[in-house]
């Protein structure tokens, strides 16, 4: 398998755009997670989905922030406007049913957001 | 209060053998303990695993005490290609499934020749 799949891998755009960050889940998976990570703030998990419905969203850091999955193949996180402090690693991460449940996740590779 | 309490950093050399302990007082019945590890300019990469007792895979063994309020991670004669973060999780299992992971500060290692 080749592992979850994310898009762009790096990003530069001015504030006031919209960004939109796209990721392949691992065939097979049930859940999808969206984490960020910043310098300050370490990895802080935004929103996960189980079937591709939001469990928890709590994470997300406003409404500017918004995530979709439309299959179970799919999944985007989109941020509209953006602004410089959304600048940072974005990472998408899957897993299995049982794995989601005790924590074996699989990351992607990230995407980096530079929000100028 | 933290979720984990980890080390910030640890240095070592090439050969020897690391272990870094992870505090997790408030751990529930259902929780997990889990270790990742990350690269630069990665995503984290799942290590290891457990409940209780001891696990050991080809790249770790996780100690878990009885009371299962720390774990400790020992990495056997690391190498310079160990350098990386390692985090300690533990799981908070949900009503309505899945699991809500949270990510501590982790615990940068450095090993040296």
């Amino acid at each position: 398998d080749a592992g979850v799949i994310q898009s762009p891998r790096h990003e530069v755009t001015e504030m006031g755009q919209e960004v939109t960050l796209r990721c392949k889940p691992i065939s097979g998976h049930d859940y999808l997670f969206w984490y960020r990570q910043t310098m300050m703030r370490g990895l802080e998990l935004l929103i996960y989905f189980n079937n591709n419905v939001p469990i928890d969203d709590s994470g997300m850091p406003e409404d500017r922030f918004s995530a979709k999955m439309p299959n179970a193949s799919f999944s985007t996180l989109k941020i509209q406007p953006s602004e410089p402090r959304d600048s940072a690693v974005y990472f998408c991460a899957s897993s299995s049913a049982s794995g989601g449940a005790t924590g074996e996740l699989f990351f992607g590779e990230g995407s980096r957001l530079t929000v100028l | 209060l933290a979720k984990t309490t980890q080390p910030i950093s640890m240095d070592s050399y090439e050969g020897q053998e690391v272990n870094i302990t992870c505090s997790h007082n408030n751990i529930a019945t259902n929780d997990y303990i889990t270790w990742y590890q990350q690269f630069p300019s990665q995503g984290p990469r799942f290590i290891i695993q457990g409940y209780k007792t001891k696990v050991t895979n080809e790249v770790a063994s996780l100690f878990i005490p009885a009371d299962r309020k720390s774990s400790t991670l020992s990495l056997p004669r690391v190498s310079l290609s160990d350098t990386a973060v390692y985090y300690c999780l533990v799981g908070e299992v949900l009503t309505g499934g899945g699991n809500k992971l949270t990510f501590g500060t982790g615990t940068q290692l450095k090993v040296e020749l």
